[in-house]
This record gives structure tokens, C-alpha cells and sequence, in this order.
């Protein structure tokens, strides 16, 4: 499984664009990058998934480049409830193989008023 | 849907004590995942199941652990006897396809 590092913490203030990126240089050609976000005293909830260039959904954008070595999760806007902490996956994930999902320590983001 | 449903919400029990730990996954999803998270170890995946058949257990911290899923619908995680080391919170999680899991509100376990 290929590891991955992100930042331990971020801040941020309401209003702002955050993006968190997370490195991953051994990525593997069938695996995916998926992100998660946590709230606390909740489990884990997915955002966004991504193989290549860039994904975009209701709650956030995801930046990956040509060489997938690392991937950059976009929150436009960020207000107070963004809060919580951003793991980032790599793994194979396919329609027929979910495979292992396994979450690094994660980024844990301040969003401050 | 409901969503992943697991019980009990919060489970207080004397070291040495059974405990189990129960989740309902999402009607349809082949796969479940048990995971611990704790503030020194993060969310630590235990072990996973596709079509009830444990593929994966290479996370279970000892022999005291143990999971099964006897149908779609249903599986336990169990602790016997249970250690103070093992308070945390356990989530279970389901998933139909690859990358997209939807976890339970999750079990905190104190072991006194």
C-alpha cells in the first residue's frame, strides 16, 4: 500500500480557500486517491475520489497532477463547521476490489472566525 | 437507509469482562470493516470482511479479539477478557464499491 503524508494541522479563517495536499510518491498505477473528512465524536465520511487531473463535487475539489505522486483536497469558502480533521487514502478501489482502507494520522484543520 | 447502525453507543465494563460490539451495515454492501481509534494510534483498521468472509486480519491486536459475520447483515466484534488498554472507540464501516465507505456513529468502550 502506498504511504501517504499530509500536514499534521492547518489553520484557516472563514472565508478562505484551504487546500491541504498530501504526498504520496508510491502510488501505484491502479490506485485511487480518496478523501475523508471527521468531525468529532463521529466516524470518518467520505469526500471525494480521484484518479487523474481534477474532481469536483458539492463539497470540495480535488487536485491531482500527471504524475500522481501527490494530490491536493480544495474547500472553498471554509466556515466554522469545517472543522475537523482530513485523512487522505491511496488503495485500489475498483467495482470489484474495495481492498484495505487504511487512514494515516490525517490533517487536523482549524477553521477560526 | 439507515445507515451503518452499530450498538451499544457507549459500553462500560470491568477488566476481564466480555464485551461485543455490534454493527449493521448498509443493505447491499459487500464489504464491512471493524476499525479502533484511539489519540496515540489514530484510526487503526482490525480486520475486514467481503461477502462475510474475513479477508484481511492482520490489524487484530491479540487473540483476545475476535470478529465474525455470520450473514449480510450482522457482524460482532468481541473482546474476551477485555483490558483497560483496549478503551476506545470502535467503528464499523460498509462499503459497495472501492474507496467509499460509510462508517456507524461508532461504540466508545471504557474498560475499568
Amino acid at each position: 500500500l502506498a504511504k501517504t503524508t499530509q500536514p499534521i494541522s492547518m489553520d484557516s479563517y472563514e472565508g478562505q480557500e484551504v487546500n491541504i495536499t498530501c504526498s504520496h510518491n508510491n502510488i501505484a498505477t491502479n490506485d485511487y486517491i480518496t478523501w475523508y473528512q471527521q468531525f468529532p465524536s463521529q466516524g470518518p465520511r467520505f469526500i471525494i475520489q480521484g484518479y487523474k487531473t481534477k474532481v469536483t463535487n458539492e463539497v470540495a475539489s480535488l487536485f491531482i497532477p500527471a504524475d500522481r505522486k501527490s494530490s491536493t483536497l480544495s474547500l472553498p469558502r471554509v466556515s466554522l463547521s469545517d472543522t475537523a480533521v482530513y485523512y487522505c487514502l491511496v488503495g485500489e478501489a475498483s467495482s470489484s476490489n474495495t481492498g484495505k482502507l487504511i487512514f494515516g494520522q490525517g490533517t487536523t484543520l482549524q477553521v477560526k472566525p | 437507509d439507515a445507515g451503518v447502525i452499530q450498538s451499544p453507543r457507549h459500553e462500560v465494563t470491568e477488566m476481564g469482562q466480555e464485551v461485543t460490539l455490534r454493527c449493521k451495515p448498509i443493505s447491499g454492501h459487500d464489504y464491512l470493516f471493524w476499525y479502533r481509534q484511539t489519540m496515540m494510534r489514530g484510526l487503526e483498521l482490525l480486520i475486514y470482511f467481503n461477502n462475510n468472509v474475513p479477508i484481511d486480519d492482520s490489524g487484530m491486536p491479540e487473540d483476545r479479539f475476535s470478529a465474525k459475520m455470520p450473514n449480510a447483515s450482522f457482524s460482532t466484534l468481541k473482546i474476551q477478557p477485555s483490558e483497560p488498554r483496549d478503551s476506545a472507540v470502535y467503528f464499523c464501516a460498509s462499503s459497495l464499491w472501492g474507496g467509499k465507505a460509510f462508517f456507524g456513529q461508532g461504540t466508545r468502550l471504557t474498560v475499568v
